[in-house]
């Protein structure tokens, strides 16, 4: 299977909170998990993304936590800034082969 | 600029019509990639493309034609549009294939009546 399931649909967290986004996926070939984000009116941009060999990934105040044997893997935020309001994809792939995104998850934070 | 131009950026037309939604990049990246962004569905795969003169079918092809003649161009034609292809559509390059960064130009919203 090549889907990947993305959780919440959108998700409100106040200023200075920790919101997590959760993404679970089926095909166990799968090798690169990449998180884009969008703003309203643009295209998505990469963010951040991880490897299966590693079980997290820092890059300033977001996080990927990644549980192989659960086939899962998380984007965490931490401090949120109301500018970090946007929708945000999970991906998915195996090699070379194309991504599979998730539905999105619509972020909003509260000042 | 360098970088990924989609056009138009808005675009209303009647069911039946011919559409080409335009997609250029200027960093002669190898792949590109048509996606559609609907509600509830996030991003779907429409058409992709390895290299000029290749190009392959996504999640949902079907009503659309695509065609890369030149590496930096990649068009997207829907022959006779229909209501339901009414959407967002992005156009996206790599620099090989999906374990790069994709980078997507702003999208073209396509209503169709």
């Amino acid at each position: 299977q090549q889907q990947v399931k993305q959780s919440p649909q959108s998700l409100i967290v106040q200023k200075g909170g920790i919101p997590i986004i959760n993404c679970a996926y089926e095909n166990t070939a799968f090798d690169y998990f990449p998180w884009y984000q969008q703003f309203p009116g643009k295209g998505p941009a990469l963010l951040i993304a991880i490897r299966p060999d590693v079980s997290e990934k820092k890059e300033g105040r977001f996080t990927i936590s990644f549980n192989k044997s659960a086939k899962q893997f998380s984007l965490h935020i931490m401090d949120s800034q109301p500018g970090d309001s946007a929708t945000y994809f999970c991906a998915a792939s195996k090699g070379a082969q194309k991504l599979v995104f998730g539905q999105g998850t619509r972020l909003t934070i509260n000042p | 600029d360098a970088g990924i131009t989609q056009s138009p950026r808005y675009k209303i037309t009647e069911t039946g019509r011919q559409v080409t939604l335009m997609c250029h990049q200027t960093w002669s990246h190898s792949y590109m990639f048509w996606y559609r962004q609907d509600l509830g569905h996030g991003l779907r795969l429409i058409y992709y493309s390895a290299a000029a003169d290749i190009t392959d079918k996504g999640e949902v092809p079907d009503g659309y034609v695509v065609s890369r003649s030149k590496t930096e161009n990649f068009p997207l034609t829907l022959e006779s549009a229909t209501r339901s292809q009414t959407s967002v559509y992005f156009c996206a390059s790599s620099l090989t294939g999906g374990n790069q960064p994709q980078h997507f130009g702003d999208g073209t919203r396509l209503s169709i009546l």
